[in-house]
C-alpha cells in the first residue's frame, strides 16, 4: 500500500517563529488532508489539498502531486498551535482503496511562550 | 450543524467482554470509517463502509466487526475484548467521491 512519511518527527519553537512541515507519499493520490490533533485528542481538519495551494489565516499548505509531497506552513506560531500534525492520503491504486485514508506518523509540535 | 459523534467517550471493560462503540453522523455521508490510534503506529484503519449493508475489512480488522443498517450509524463491536485492543478509536465519514473526511471526538477504550 501507499507509504506516507512526515518530517520532522518533532519540532520545538518559540512563540512567533515560522515552521514548515513536510509530507512525502509513495503513490499518486486523490485526497490529501492535514489534521491538527490538539492536546485533548481531537482531530481538527486543517486542509483538504490533493493539489495546489491553500491558505487559512496563519496556516497555508501546498501539495505538488507530481512530485508526491505536501508542505504545511505555520507562520507566527502560537502556543495553541502545539499538538500533533498529521498528513493523510488516499491513493488512486484500485477501487478498494477509494476514500480510505493512510496516515503518516505525525509531527509533534511544541510552541513555547 | 451537521456533525459526527462517538459514544461513549471513555470506557473501561474487562478482557473477554463484548463491547460496542457507537458512531453517528448527520451529514448523510455514504462513507464511514473506523480507525484506532496507538503510540508508535499513528492511525490505522479497522473497518469501513461505503453504504447501507456494505462493510469491508481494513488493515487491522481482526477481533472487530461492524454493521451498517442505516446511513447515519456505524457501530464497532469488539467480540471478545483483549488487552491489545486498548486504544483510542476514531470514527470518520466522507461523501462519496473520496473527498474530505471528518472525524469524531474519539473513544478511549481500556481493556483490563
Amino acid at each position: 500500500g501507499i507509504q506516507v512519511e512526515q518530517s520532522p518527527p518533532d519540532l520545538i519553537l518559540q512563540e512567533g517563529a515560522n515552521s514548515t512541515l513536510r509530507c512525502n507519499f509513495s503513490d499518486s493520490v486523490n485526497n490529501l488532508q492535514w489534521f491538527h490533533q490538539n492536546p485533548w485528542g481531537q482531530l481538527i481538519n486543517l486542509f483538504y489539498i490533493p493539489s495546489g495551494t491553500k491558505q487559512n489565516g496563519r496556516l497555508s499548505a501546498t501539495t505538488v502531486a507530481t512530485e508526491r509531497y505536501s508542505l504545511l506552513y505555520i507562520s507566527s506560531s502560537q502556543t495553541t498551535d502545539s499538538g500533533v500534525y498529521f498528513c493523510a492520503v488516499t491513493s488512486y491504486a484500485g477501487g478498494t482503496s477509494y476514500g480510505k485514508l493512510t496516515f503518516g506518523q505525525g509531527t509533534i509540535l511544541t510552541v513555547h511562550p | 450543524d451537521a456533525e459526527i459523534t462517538q459514544s461513549p467517550r471513555h470506557k473501561i471493560t474487562e478482557t473477554g467482554r463484548q463491547v460496542t462503540l457507537a458512531c453517528h453522523q448527520t451529514w448523510n455521508h455514504n462513507n464511514m470509517f473506523w480507525y484506532r490510534q496507538d503510540l508508535g503506529h499513528g492511525l490505522r484503519l479497522i473497518h469501513y463502509s461505503y453504504g447501507v449493508q456494505d462493510t469491508n475489512k481494513g488493515e487491522v480488522s481482526d477481533g472487530y466487526s461492524v454493521s451498517r443498517s442505516n446511513t447515519e450509524d456505524l457501530p464497532l463491536t469488539l467480540e471478545s475484548a483483549a488487552s491489545s485492543q486498548t486504544s483510542v478509536y476514531f470514527c470518520a465519514s466522507a461523501r462519496t467521491g473520496g473527498t474530505e473526511a471528518f472525524f469524531g471526538q474519539g473513544t478511549r477504550l481500556t481493556v483490563v
